[in-house]
């Protein structure tokens, strides 16, 4: 069964980055493409970008000049950098697998952009 | 970007009754190899978002067969018959066609 884990800091001081990594177990990331979506306070969701089975990246334009995806496929893992961040950013972000849709979501971690 | 607009934004529904919730895209999601690239997710409380519908009209595995949608190449249904409390939730529809990938702002399903 696949199965995604997000993991890392709840908070994150203004103007600082954001590292978010998603592990995967039960399908390799060397296939299909990884994204990351975050939802914000008010349910809004947001598409941020997803990295492929090939390792090439796409980007939500609103994001592009902040956003980096990349990945480990030694330990099977994807990884999510965000710099620059504001209160803005404060949102419960979600690593899921693209095959004909976003079908497998990670479980979801809250990150809280405050000083 | 396409804008996703789902109507209403919030619909309760008694046990055993039907629902329909609306989404309407601002550019069509109909691509020329006959794919229609919306989607359909289901957020229930405390979990993550979960696939119900693929390309329209494509049931996700392990997904109710309660669970049905439609549409054209702007507009699009999902329909949920004889709704039980385990659906209650948030709704999204989502569109897959082009680069943002973007959501609507979600139907929040509760029961009377």
């Amino acid at each position: 069964e696949v199965q995604l884990q997000e993991s890392g800091p709840g908070l994150v001081k203004p103007s600082q980055s954001l590292s978010l990594t998603c592990s995967v177990t039960g399908y390799s990331i060397t296939s299909n493409y990884w994204g990351w979506i975050r939802k914000f306070p008010g349910n809004k969701m947001e598409w941020m970008g997803y990295i492929s089975y090939s390792g090439s990246t796409s980007y939500n334009p609103s994001l592009k000049s902040r956003i980096s995806i990349t990945r480990d496929t030694s330990k099977n893992q994807f990884f999510l950098q965000l710099n620059s961040v504001t209160t803005e950013d404060t949102a419960t972000y979600y690593c899921a697998r693209y095959g004909s849709s976003f079908d497998y979501w990670g479980q979801g971690v809250m990150v809280t952009v405050s000083s | 970007d396409i804008v996703m607009t789902q109507a209403p934004l919030s619909v309760s529904v008694t046990p055993g009754e039907s629902a329909s919730i609306s989404c309407r895209s601002s550019k069509s999601l109909l691509h020329s190899n006959g794919i229609t690239y919306v989607y359909w997710y289901l957020q229930k409380p405390g979990k993550s978002p979960q696939l119900l519908i693929y390309r329209m009209s494509n049931l996700a595995s392990g997904v109710p067969d309660r669970f049905s949608g439609s549409g054209s190449e702007t507009d699009f249904t999902l329909k949920i018959s004889r709704v039980e409390a385990e659906d209650v939730g948030i709704y999204y529809c989502g569109q897959l066609l082009e680069n943002p990938y973007t959501f609507g702002a979600g139907t929040k399903l509760e029961l009377k």
